[in-house]
């Protein structure tokens, strides 16, 4: 059963700092992971795709890199801003989605 | 459709009482999923669908829950009396075939079981 630890829990952060979220697997036959951002009261949108044949995947100041053999997946944010405080979730894709419970990511002005 | 859309966005109902949920999946998308969520918690699996037959249900918590997805498009969430603990966000996803694919998740309904 493929179980998902996501770490930290929650960071406060000043705005422009630099930041990285780590997401941990057990079961490496996946065949993708997501990151996703969800504010509150709101569904998940998706940031992030990275197949498994693949290391990493790069959106604006959004950065994800994967380590299938080690059952590993970080998302670095640059730059950080107010805007970008919300919960990051971690998904990895066997037959469906299994999530971590989450990054509660506050960026002070 | 242009996104995932889940009706209606807030429930609130009485203990005992049934409920539907439904998700409208992207068009085209094969796969459709249901999720879970309780405050401060990560998404928990329900069922997965592959058209209109459901591929996994090993996540539906109890016989009270059920859902059907009869043309393969549009699916229901069914809750026969409710409890108090179902109260959460249930979150529907689709995907275009299956878990190699990107999932697109909907808004969610809120789920309150008074």
């Amino acid at each position: 059963k493929q179980e998902v630890t996501q770490i930290p829990a929650a960071l406060s952060v000043p705005e422009g700092e630099n930041l990285v979220l780590n997401c941990s697997f057990t079961d490496s036959a996946i065949y993708n992971l997501q990151w996703f951002r969800q504010d509150p009261g709101k569904g998940l949108t998706s940031l992030l795709l990275i197949q498994s044949s693949q290391r990493e995947q790069t959106s604006g100041r959004l950065n994800a890199s994967l380590d299938k053999s080690s059952g590993r997946s970080t998302l670095y944010i640059a730059a950080s801003q107010p805007g970008d405080s919300a919960t990051y979730l971690c998904g990895v894709s066997g037959s469906r989605l299994t999530f971590g419970e989450g990054t509660q990511l506050t960026v002070n002005p | 459709g242009a996104g995932v859309s889940q009706t209606p966005s807030n429930k609130v109902t009485e203990k005992g009482k049934y409920v539907e949920l439904r998700c409208d999946p992207i068009s085209g998308h094969t796969a459709l999923y249901w999720y879970r969520q309780s405050l401060g918690q990560g998404p928990e699996f329900l069922i997965y669908f592959q058209g209109t037959g459901a591929a996994d249900d090993s996540g539906l918590p109890n016989d009270r829950f059920f859902a059907v997805r009869p043309e393969g498009s549009v699916s229901t969430l069914k809750i026969q009396r409710t409890e108090r603990g179902d109260s959460a966000v249930y979150l529907c996803a689709s995907s275009l075939s299956d878990g190699a694919f990107e999932a697109f998740f909907g808004q969610g309904t809120r789920l309150t079981v008074v």
